[in-house]
């Protein structure tokens, strides 16, 4: 079974461009997260999503990030225009309900390094 | 906020000790605590987890405690391997909740020198 997937694996650019970041989760699981680790630093949340909804945003930093997942499958990522700070290495996970409270574990996929320069 | 502090930042031991990495954590409604390995190239893989009703668990040569009164949990690798070298990061949640955001700790990069 395919685990969670990232595309691309690394990605350079400018301050100011636009960058798309791809997640597929594994297949059949409703929960998906993006998380984002800069610098050394703790792994922190950012979004999460219950199929095509977003349950949980507080962890998106502004407005410059949008994240989609239409039809409740795949989920992009978007940073519109970049920052330097914006750099890090940006997670997805994907958990699936298994009763009324419970869930898988997250599994989490190779991440996607983003460098803005 | 929520935070989960983590301690050391970096740990080598000799091939065959034991390692020990230690978090603390602030929000008292924690009651899931996983513990991730992430190696090189590789994004966090779980590899234990505890629950605020129970004090301890083992599995094979990892091991983790957790004390709730203190807000304090620890991951314990015994007979280290070369094979365990990795960054561990600890974390902290509530479980089950309408939504299961996850509190991850900075991380320990753990090497094992053969």
């Amino acid at each position: 079974e395919a685990g969670v997937t990232q595309f691309p694996s690394h990605s350079v650019i400018e301050k100011g461009q636009t960058v798309t970041l791809r997640c597929d989760p594994i297949s059949g699981h409703d929960n998906l997260y993006w998380y984002r680790r800069v610098m050394g630093k703790e792994i922190k949340f950012l979004l999460h999503f219950v199929k095509e909804s977003k349950q949980d945003e507080s962890g998106m930093p502004n407005n410059r990030f949008l994240a989609e997942r239409t039809g409740g499958t795949y989920s992009t990522l978007k940073v519109q225009p970049a920052e330097l700070e914006d750099s890090g290495v940006y997670f997805c996970a994907s958990s699936q309900f298994v009763s009324a409270t419970g869930r898988t574990e997250a599994f989490f996929g190779q991440g996607t390094r983003l460098t803005v320069v | 906020g929520e935070n989960v502090e983590q301690h050391p930042s970096t740990l080598s031991v000799q091939e065959g000790d034991s390692a020990v990495i230690k978090c603390t954590y602030s929000d008292s409604a924690s009651n899931y605590f996983p513990w991730y390995k992430q190696e090189l190239g590789k994004g966090p893989q779980l590899i234990i987890d505890i629950r605020s009703n129970v004090g301890e668990k083992k599995d094979q040569r990892i091991a983790v405690t957790l004390n709730k009164t203190a807000k304090h949990f620890s991951l314990h690798i015994t007979e280290t391997q070369p094979e365990d070298s990795a960054v561990y990061f600890c974390a902290a949640s509530r479980r089950p909740t309408s939504y299961d955001k996850v509190i991850f700790g900075p991380g320990t990069s753990l090497s094992v020198i053969p």
